[in-house]
C-alpha cells in the first residue's frame, strides 16, 4: 500500500530535550516536504527536499533541521524544542518537483512541548 | 503575496442538504488550485485539483469545484451532503516550478442528521 509514515504519532515532551520525529514513504517520490498546523493559520511549510542531499527552507524553518540523506527518509529533528513548538506536524511527499504532482500527507505527529 | 482565503470558519448542514465551501486565493502566477479534506485525526486526502482547462472540475466523493479567474475563488460544492463528509476542508494554492504549497486556514464541516 503507498503511503506515508510517520512515528511517532503523539509525543509529550520538555523544553530543551531534542527530538526527531521521522518520516517515510514507500512511493519513489523525489519531493518531500514538512507543515506544521495550527489553528487558525492552517498548514505552514517548514522545509521540503527536492531530493536526497538536497534541502531547502520553507516559511516556518526557525528551530528546525531536516536532512535526506535516502530518497525515502525524511526526518524532522527539533534540537532544543520550545512550547511554541508545540503543534500538529505531517510529513508529505510527491513524484517530482512540481506542485502540479499530488502531494500525499502521513496520518501527523502530535507534539506537545512543556 | 500569495494567500488563500477561507472566509468560514465552521459550516453546520444538515444530511442530504447542498453545500458550497468557499475559497479565495490572491497569487501573481497562474495558480494551480486544490481542495484537501482531512478527517478528525488522519492526514490530508486530496479532493479536487486545477491547473487549466475546463473550470469546472470534479473530485472524488461526489465533490466538484468551479474556477473563476474573475473573482479569484475556487469554491468546493456537493449537490447532497453525506454524514461522512464532516471533515475539515483545506483549499491550497501553488503554481508552475513553486515548491510550496499556501494553505488556507480550513472551514470545519459538521453534519447533523
Amino acid at each position: 500500500e503507498a503511503q506515508v509514515t510517520q512515528n511517532p504519532r503523539y509525543l509529550i515532551t520538555v523544553t530543551g530535550k531534542k527530538l526527531t520525529v521521522t518520516c517515510s514513504q514507500n512511493m519513489n517520490h523525489e519531493y518531500m516536504s514538512w507543515y506544521r498546523q495550527d489553528p487558525g493559520l492552517g498548514l505552514r511549510q517548514i522545509y521540503y527536499s527536492m531530493n536526497v542531499e538536497v534541502t531547502d527552507k520553507g516559511d516556518v524553518p526557525e528551530g528546525y533541521k531536516v536532512s535526506r540523506k535516502e530518497k525515502r527518509n525524511f526526518p524532522l529533528i527539533l534540537e532544543s524544542p520550545s512550547p511554541n513548538q508545540t503543534s500538529l506536524y505531517f510529513c508529505a511527499s510527491s513524484r517530482g518537483d512540481s506542485t502540479r504532482n499530488t502531494q500525499y500527507f502521513g496520518p501527523g505527529t502530535r507534539l506537545t512541548v512543556l | 503575496a500569495q494567500s488563500v482565503t477561507q472566509p468560514d470558519i465552521h459550516i453546520t448542514v444538515s444530511e442530504g442538504a447542498s453545500l458550497e465551501l468557499r475559497c479565495n486565493y490572491s497569487y501573481g502566477a497562474t495558480p494551480y488550485l486544490f481542495w484537501y479534506v482531512q478527517s478528525p485525526g488522519q492526514g490530508l486526502q486530496l479532493l479536487l485539483k486545477y491547473f487549466s482547462g475546463d473550470t469546472l472540475v470534479q473530485g472524488i466523493k461526489g465533490f466538484e469545484a468551479e474556477f473563476k479567474r474573475s473573482q479569484s475563488s475556487f469554491n468546493l460544492r456537493k449537490p447532497s451532503v453525506h454524514w461522512s463528509d464532516a471533515a475539515e476542508y483545506f483549499c491550497a494554492v501553488g503554481a508552475a516550478g513553486a515548491n510550496n504549497l499556501f494553505f488556507g486556514t480550513g472551514t470545519r464541516l459538521t453534519v447533523i442528521p
